[in-house]
């Protein structure tokens, strides 16, 4: 079955610092994997896809990811944070019928 | 950009009663809608998809008779919990598909609701 691991429940960095927070999944076919944003009392908002066609993909807000079969990771990254990009994101990746989650990180953004 | 909302946002119910949760797509047809389940510092588990005017598919494990998911309309989706008890507590997310020739990734997520059962 196809999951995936998030490492790290709670991220903190500086406004301005790099941004990563990490994925690896685990899969025997080649993955579609997401990631996915979550502010307070709202919905999930899709980042970013891998579907199996340029490795390095670019999402909204600046965000990032690189899929790399070698490390079976999917980790997102962004080059300087915003105090806006506070929020709980999601790694997933897609199951038998629908989407399959990490756990989340909880990404803190400090002044 | 679709938008789906869930209403209530936050319910408390006393535990032996049953509690109603509506998701709606508001600018379009949701063929398919997905309910998901989040325990706290946990990922989102599917529960069940249903499809418009016929039966949800439930996910191993999840009580079909406990959690009675209805998708009447194009537009409406509820998840209704029976006889509550405290484990049921969860944070509740639907999301809806925008049309059966979209990819199945391609779904847009409620707000969730939150069920504190007392």
């Amino acid at each position: 079955a196809q999951s995936v691991t998030q490492l790290g429940s709670h991220v903190s960095v500086s406004e301005g610092a790099l941004v990563l927070l990490r994925c690896n999944y685990s899969s025997s076919v080649p993955p579609y994997l997401f990631w996915y944003v979550q502010y307070p009392n709202q919905g999930l908002q899709l980042l970013l896809k891998y579907t199996s066609a340029a490795t390095l993909v670019k999402g909204i807000n600046g965000f990032e990811a690189e899929f790399k079969k070698s490390e079976t990771s999917f980790h997102l990254t962004k080059p300087s944070a915003h105090m806006s990009d506070a929020a709980e994101y999601f790694c997933a990746t897609l199951g038998r019928r629908a989407l399959t989650f990490g756990s989340g990180t909880r990404l803190q953004v400090q002044p | 950009g679709a938008v789906v909302s869930q209403h209530p946002s936050r319910v408390i119910c006393k535990s032996g009663t049953s509690v109603k949760i509506e998701c709606r797509s508001l600018d379009f047809q949701a063929t398919t809608m997905f309910w998901y389940r989040q325990f706290p510092k946990q990922s989102l588990m599917l529960m069940a998809t249903s499809n418009e005017g016929s039966k949800a598919t439930y996910e191993q494990g999840v009580e079909k008779d406990k959690f009675l998911i209805n998708h009447a309309s194009l537009t409406l989706s509820t998840l209704t919990v029976t006889s509550a008890h405290p484990e049921d507590s969860s944070f509740y997310i639907c999301s809806a598909r925008d049309g059966p020739g979209t990819e199945i990734y391609e779904q847009y997520f409620g707000p969730g609701t939150r069920l504190t059962v007392t």
